[in-house]
Order: C-alpha cells, then sequence, then structure tokens
C-alpha cells in the first residue's frame, strides 16, 4: 500500500510570497488532514476533510492560509502571504475514517519563510 | 476541552536501558482514544498504538508496553532494554469520540535520544 505522499519536501520563500503544498493521501482515505508543526511542538491540525468537504478549519487563518479537496482525492494547502512564523513542516494524513481512525501521515514540507 | 501533557521534553538514556515516557491527559468526555505516535529524524509521524477509554488492559508489543490508568487520567509507554533506532520524538494524542470532529490533539512531544 503506498503511502501519503507530499510535495515539495522542502520549500524556502520570502515573507509576503505566496506558496502551496500537495498531498495525495492513501487510496481509499475519506479523510484528510493539514498539520501545522512548529519545530519543538506537536502537529497541529489547520484542517480536516471529510471527502471533498471541510469538517473542521477552526484553526486555519483563513486570511492567508486556503485549502481544497477536489473530488474528494488530492488536497493542495495555500499560504498567500506568507510571514515569518508560518515557517514549520506541513504535515498531510489520511485516515479510513474520521471516528478516531489511526492518522497515516506523508513526510511533510518544510516550509521555511525569510 | 481536550489537552494532552507530556513533561519530559528530552530524555537521554544509555542504550539497553528501560525507560517510560509519560502522558496526562485531560476530556470531559466518557469515550475517547488515546495514540502513540513516533517521528523519526526523517520526520514522517508512525502510528504505534490506540486504546479506548473501555479498554484498560495494559498492552504489549515487543519491547514497547503501555500503560492506560484512567484514575491518573495517563497513558504511559515504556520501551524495554532500549535500541539507538528507538532514538524520535514520541508523540501521545487523544481524540474524543463526540468532539467537534473527533479531532487528534497531540502533546508537545518527547524527545527520546538512546545513546549507544
Amino acid at each position: 500500500e503506498a503511502g501519503v505522499a507530499q510535495s515539495p519536501r522542502y520549500k524556502i520563500i520570502e515573507k509576503r510570497q505566496s506558496v502551496a503544498f500537495w498531498c495525495n493521501p492513501i487510496s481509499g482515505h475519506a479523510t484528510l488532514y493539514w498539520y501545522q508543526q512548529i519545530l519543538g511542538q506537536g502537529p497541529k491540525l489547520l484542517i480536516q476533510f471529510q471527502n471533498n468537504g471541510v469538517v473542521d478549519d477552526s484553526q486555519l487563518p483563513k486570511d492567508r492560509f486556503s485549502a481544497e479537496r477536489l473530488k474528494g482525492v488530492d488536497s493542495t494547502l495555500k499560504i498567500q502571504p506568507a510571514k515569518l512564523e508560518d515557517s514549520a513542516v506541513y504535515l498531510c494524513a489520511s485516515s479510513l475514517d474520521r471516528f478516531n481512525s489511526p492518522l497515516h501521515f506523508g513526510n511533510g514540507t518544510r516550509l521555511t519563510v525569510t | 476541552a481536550q489537552k494532552v501533557t507530556q513533561a519530559q521534553t528530552e530524555i537521554s538514556v544509555v542504550e539497553k536501558e528501560d525507560v517510560t515516557l509519560d502522558c496526562v491527559y485531560e476530556t470531559r468526555d466518557t469515550t475517547y482514544y488515546l495514540f502513540w505516535y513516533k517521528q523519526p529524524p526523517s520526520g514522517e509521524l508512525v502510528f504505534l498504538i490506540r486504546r479506548n477509554s473501555f479498554d484498560e488492559q495494559n498492552e504489549i508489543s515487543g519491547r514497547y508496553s503501555w500503560n492506560f490508568q484512567k484514575s491518573t487520567s495517563s497513558f504511559n509507554f515504556t520501551i524495554t532494554a532500549s535500541q539507538v533506532v528507538d532514538s524520535a520524538v514520541y508523540f501521545c494524542a487523544l481524540s474524543d469520540l463526540y468532539s467537534s470532529a473527533s479531532k487528534i490533539i497531540f502533546g508537545s512531544g518527547t524527545r527520546l535520544s538512546i545513546r549507544p
């Protein structure tokens, strides 16, 4: 079984620029998550999708972050414009369903904003 | 509100020693799930175990064991005869069944270093 795929692996941008991350979940997984992990901290949920609908985006800074999951499969997370404090690893995860199934994580995208 | 506390920021032991990682949680729900994940230097979080709140049996898997105690709201993780490959950051996580979107909340992690 192929795991969760994320790209790019690393990204360096200047503040006020925009950036996009891509995620392809495990085939058949209905639930997809984007987490932000700042150095030295645990992952923080940004947004959760069930198929192509948003279930929880309460911690997503909507003035600059956006995400979509077209056709209920791949997902894209965008930041525009980026701030210095957005420097973090952005982790995508998927699970069979939203009811406490284990999460399967990708390798993440390490974003550095200078 | 949900909360997961991992008070040990970093632990360093010599190979073959036993080590216990502590996890204390808070939730108002009676039905919830607890998880442990491992994050090796490669960065990918790896699922280790899930327990539900109605199953307080301790679990052993090879050198790994987990001690779930509802009375103290703790879900501790012990590695017996540690090995260098166990070096990683370990996260405890909590999900209540009836909370908004069954959100999984992570602790801040414990960085475990095993010295040869």
